[in-house]
């Protein structure tokens, strides 16, 4: 089976930088995406990483270490409305994952105070 | 960009009744599209693959005929939740690919 860890809750002020850590053990890999979801919306895309490394953009970056199965989001520079639960997906490594088949963790609630 | 349009975004319906999600790709063609249901506090499940022209493919515990899967055209997916209980009130959202997955809005169902 699939298995994605990462935190269920976590807390910050404004202007701090947090990191949201997420492990998996999948069946095969082919890339790891974080979403950002507000209560009652659709998860948005934040970062998708396949290689080894981090990947920066604005506020946010992605790092990826296949050998650890490891991954984690970096927030910068947090803003209330940051706050959101932010989710980790595997694409597992068969011929679903190419369609864009996700197994998700269950989700950082991330609540930025002022 | 791609975009997936889902509809409702939310229903009301009473136990034992029938409802019906759809779910478009605008601007693109989806063979295959996603299901996935979300409890409160709680992340994204898969529940099945939807196939153009073939029958879907049901994760383990996802009863197929509570959950009709119908996917009739290359742009059309639906979910029909057959005698709706109010265990099966949830967020279901749909997804398709266009190289990288791409999320409908969500369909909020509260079954009374």
């Amino acid at each position: 089976g699939q298995n994605i860890d990462q935190p269920t809750e976590m807390t910050a002020t404004e202007g701090a930088i947090v990191q949201i850590n997420c492990t998996y053990q999948t069946s095969g890999f082919n890339g790891l995406f974080w979403y950002q979801q507000h209560a009652g919306e659709a998860p948005t895309f934040l970062s998708y990483n396949v290689l080894d490394g981090l990947e920066e953009k604005g506020r946010f970056s992605s790092f990826l270490s296949r050998s650890k199965g490891y991954s984690y989001l970096l927030l910068k520079e947090l803003q209330m409305k940051d706050s959101a639960s932010y989710l980790c997906a595997v694409l597992p490594g068969d011929r679903g994952s190419t369609l864009g088949r996700l197994y998700f963790g269950r989700g950082t609630q991330l609540t930025v105070w002022p | 960009g791609a975009v997936v349009s889902q509809h409702p975004s939310w229903v009301i319906c009473k136990s034992g009744t029938s409802v019906k999600i759809e779910c478009r790709s605008l601007d693109f063609q989806a063979t295959t599209m996603f299901w996935y249901r979300q409890f409160p506090k709680q992340s994204l499940m898969l529940m099945a693959t939807s196939n153009e022209g073939s029958k879907a493919t049901y994760e383990q515990g996802v009863e197929k005929d509570k959950f009709l899967i119908n996917h009739a055209s290359l742009t059309l997916s639906t979910l029909t939740v057959t005698s709706a209980h109010p265990e099966d009130s949830s967020f279901y959202i749909c997804s398709a690919s266009t190289g990288s997955p791409v999320f409908g809005s969500g369909t909020r169902l509260t079954v009374v």
